[in-house]
């Protein structure tokens, strides 16, 4: 248990749907992070909000909507997705800025998303 | 661009001593990281380098050489439970908790 919670943990969904991933952490972190893990690949930094304010998107198409209403949640809207979309979907949070100088991110559980 | 190469897969046997090793090339550096993950599972955090060394915990030590741009992870005394993938990652800046994670080398260790 990383203090980091993911739901749900399975999805599949057609690619006319929409849906959304929620990511929540426990732990008093400013900075929260969206990755896409797919297999035989690096883990891809999608987004990074700090103090909920949105400052990298990595060029990820606009078919994946990130909200980050508090520095709790997160939040990953997804609609009109395609199959090269499916993957692990990972949640990590932070402190922007820790007080012991080591740059450490806490991970959630991940979503495993098909889409079919 | 930013780019971290690690070997993809590395076979050892129970109570072997592994090394996994990491180059980068990055706009700017902070640090490096090595992170866990087993099947299914979500990454976990092991070892944090900043300064040019040795940082040993447990079974697990990390080194880096800033100056070589290299960095490796040495697992001893291996355990079936440490089979499972090994990353790489560097810190670009001080001021942030971004990560630029290599691709990950997958350890098998074998009875």
């Amino acid at each position: 248990e990383t203090g980091v919670t993911q739901t749900p943990r399975h999805l599949v969904m057609g690619m006319t749907n929409k849906k959304s991933l929620k990511c929540e952490q426990h732990l008093g972190h400013n900075a929260m992070y969206w990755y896409k893990q797919s297999a035989k690949k690096p883990l891809e930094l999608m987004f990074v909000y700090n103090f909920k304010e949105q400052t990298e998107n990595n060029s990820v198409p606009s078919r994946f909507s990130p909200e980050c209403p508090n520095s709790s949640h997160l939040f990953l809207h997804l609609h009109t997705l395609q199959p090269e979309d499916s993957a692990l979907y990972l949640c990590a949070s932070s402190q922007r800025k820790a007080e012991t100088g080591v740059p450490r991110q806490y991970f959630g559980p991940g979503t495993r998303l098909t889409v079919t | 661009g930013q780019s971290l190469e690690q070997p993809s897969e590395v076979t050892a046997v129970e109570g072997a001593i592994v090394q996994i090793n990491c180059t980068y090339q990055t706009s700017g550096f902070y640090g490096l990281s090595w992170y866990q993950q087993h099947d299914g599972g979500a990454p976990t955090f092991l070892s944090y380098n900043a300064l040019d060394g040795l940082e040993e915990t447990g079974r697990f030590s990390s080194f880096l050489s800033r100056s070589d741009s290299y960095g490796y992870l040495l697992l001893q005394e291996l355990q079936m439970k440490d089979s499972a993938s090994y990353f790489c990652a560097v810190s670009d800046s001080g001021n942030t908790g971004k990560l630029i994670f290599g691709q990950g080398t997958t350890l098998q260790v074998k009875p």
